[in-house]
C-alpha cells in the first residue's frame, strides 16, 4: 500500500536559516505529491504540491521537487521567518490530484526562533 | 477562501454513550468528504470517504457500525462515534473537496474535534 516517511520533529531553526524537511514516498503508479501546513489551532492548509515527475511545487517561498527516481519531495526554504513555525505534513494521493483520500506522513513540527 | 469547520472543537463522554461531529463547508460545496484520524505524534489515517447522497466508502480496519457517516447535503457530512469507548478517543479531521473554481478537486480540511472517552 501507500506510505509517506517524513523526518520527524522537532526541528529547531533561527530566523534566516535554511530549511530542507525531508520526505520519501512509496507507492504504486503516478501518485500526486502535496505538503500541508497546520498553524496552531487551525487546520491543515495547502502548502504546495506537484502532480508529475519532475513538478516544482511552489508557494510563500517554499518549493518542493517531485523525484520519481528518488521516491522523494523534500520542502524547502532558503530562509525562514518566525512566522513558519507550525507542523507540516507531506502527503500523496491518487494520480490526478486530490480527488481521493490522502495519505500522510507523521508530520513535522517546526520552531523557528528570532 | 474556503472554509471547512467542525463541531463541537472537543467532546468528552462517557463509555457507551454516542457521540455526533459534523462537518460543515461554510462556502462551498462539496459531494466528497473525507474522515481522518490522528492519533498523537502519528499521521493522519483516513477512515472513510462520505459521499452525498449515497453511503460512505470505509477504509480496511475501520468498523462501519461503529463510526456511522451521513452525507446528507452538500455542505454536511456527520461522523457518529456509536458505543464509545477509551480507545476510540482520538482527533478526527475532517476535509471536503471542492468541486470547482481554482481550487477543483483540492482538499480543505477542518480544524477537528478531540474526542475523549472516559
Amino acid at each position: 500500500g501507500n506510505s509517506v516517511t517524513q523526518m520527524e520533529g522537532p526541528v529547531t531553526l533561527s530566523e534566516e536559516a535554511f530549511l530542507t524537511i525531508n520526505c520519501t514516498y512509496t507507492a504504486t503508479g503516478y501518485p500526486s505529491l502535496f505538503w500541508y501546513v497546520q498553524y496552531p489551532g487551525e487546520g491543515l492548509q495547502l502548502l504546495l504540491k506537484a502532480t508529475k515527475a519532475d513538478d516544482k511545487g511552489s508557494n510563500k517561498g517554499f518549493e518542493a521537487t517531485y523525484r520519481k527516481e528518488t521516491t522523494s519531495f523534500h520542502l524547502e526554504k532558503g530562509s525562514v521567518q518566525v512566522s513558519d513555525s507550525a507542523v507540516y505534513f507531506c502527503a500523496l494521493g491518487s494520480s490526478g490530484g486530490g480527488a481521493d483520500g490522502l495519505t500522510f506522513g507523521k508530520g513535522t513540527h517546526l520552531i523557528i526562533q528570532p | 477562501g474556503a472554509v471547512v469547520s467542525q463541531h463541537p472543537s472537543w467532546v468528552i463522554c462517557k463509555s457507551g454513550t454516542s457521540v455526533k461531529i459534523e462537518c460543515r463547508s461554510l462556502d462551498f460545496q462539496a459531494t466528497t468528504m473525507f474522515w481522518y484520524r490522528q492519533f498523537p505524534k502519528q499521521s493522519l489515517m483516513l477512515m472513510a470517504t462520505s459521499n452525498e447522497g449515497s453511503k460512505a466508502t470505509y477504509e480496511q480496519g475501520v468498523e462501519k457500525d461503529k463510526f456511522l457517516i451521513n452525507h446528507a447535503s452538500l455542505t454536511l457530512s456527520t461522523l457518529t462515534v456509536t458505543s464509545a469507548h477509551p480507545e476510540d478517543s482520538s482527533f478526527y479531521i475532517c476535509s471536503a473537496r471542492a468541486l470547482a473554481g481554482e481550487a477543483y478537486n483540492e482538499q480543505f480540511f477542518g480544524p477537528g474535534t478531540r474526542l475523549t472517552v472516559l
